[in-house]
């Protein structure tokens, strides 16, 4: 699987929108992104996934690059719940089943 | 749909006890998955079943780990011999079919060795 860059961390004032970047520069045509999050002491919970298409759901939108090479998560407008650690994920082809999480970003959103 | 259910929730054992922990998945998704997490560290992928057959197994699971999931529906992870290096959350994943990869995670089991 592709490998993901994201920054360690990145804060947000509740109400704004948190754009959380992710390089994947050496993602193949058939990987998708997926983005998933961890708030403490929970399991991971799917946020969502995109392929070279611009994506949206009632959580979040994906931006993805026309290179494909990077992608953008946005939550357009953040609680504190949304305070989590973030993780973008490249995954499919012939790999299709497991996720790859990396460190991941930490969002905290303040007050 | 109840969502992925982990049982125990913390487990505390004794260095060379060994353990065993149980996932139940979303009914009818076909595909378990098996995670480790340590502390300030991103989940890690240990094997994953589809149905009743184990698919892939990562070279973290060493020998004393074994898993299965006798009828395709619940999965146990059994670990022999623990020693501290296996202190760590345990996290299961279901998802409806090889083509779907959205994974939805139970809470997690929490080994603490001692």
């Amino acid at each position: 699987d592709a490998k993901t860059t994201q920054p360690p961390s990145m804060d947000c004032a509740e109400g704004r929108a948190a754009n959380l970047p992710c390089n994947h520069s050496t993602i193949s045509g058939n990987e998708y992104v997926y983005w998933y999050r961890q708030i403490h002491s929970q399991g991971p919970q799917y946020i969502i996934h995109g392929l070279k298409n611009n994506e949206t759901n009632e959580m979040a939108s994906l931006i993805i690059t026309e290179d494909r090479k990077s992608s953008t998560l946005i939550l357009p407008h953040a609680t504190l719940r949304d305070t989590a650690v973030y993780y973008c994920i490249v995954c499919g082809g012939t790999s299709y089943g497991k996720l790859t999480f990396g460190q991941g970003t930490i969002l905290t959103v303040h007050p | 749909d109840t969502g992925v259910s982990q049982d125990p929730r913390h487990k505390i054992t004794k260095r060379g006890q060994n353990v065993t922990f149980r996932c139940d998945p979303i009914s009818e998704h076909n595909r378990l998955y098996w995670y480790r997490q340590t502390l300030g560290q991103g989940p890690e992928f240990l094997t994953y079943f589809q149905n009743e057959a184990q698919l892939e197994k990562s070279r973290l699971l060493s020998d004393r780990f074994s898993a299965e999931r006798p009828k395709g529906s619940f999965s146990t992870l059994e670990i022999q011999r623990t020693e501290q290096g296996d202190s760590a959350m345990y996290l299961c994943a279901s998802s409806r079919s090889w083509t779907e990869n959205i994974q939805y995670f139970g809470a997690g089991t929490r080994l603490s060795v001692l």
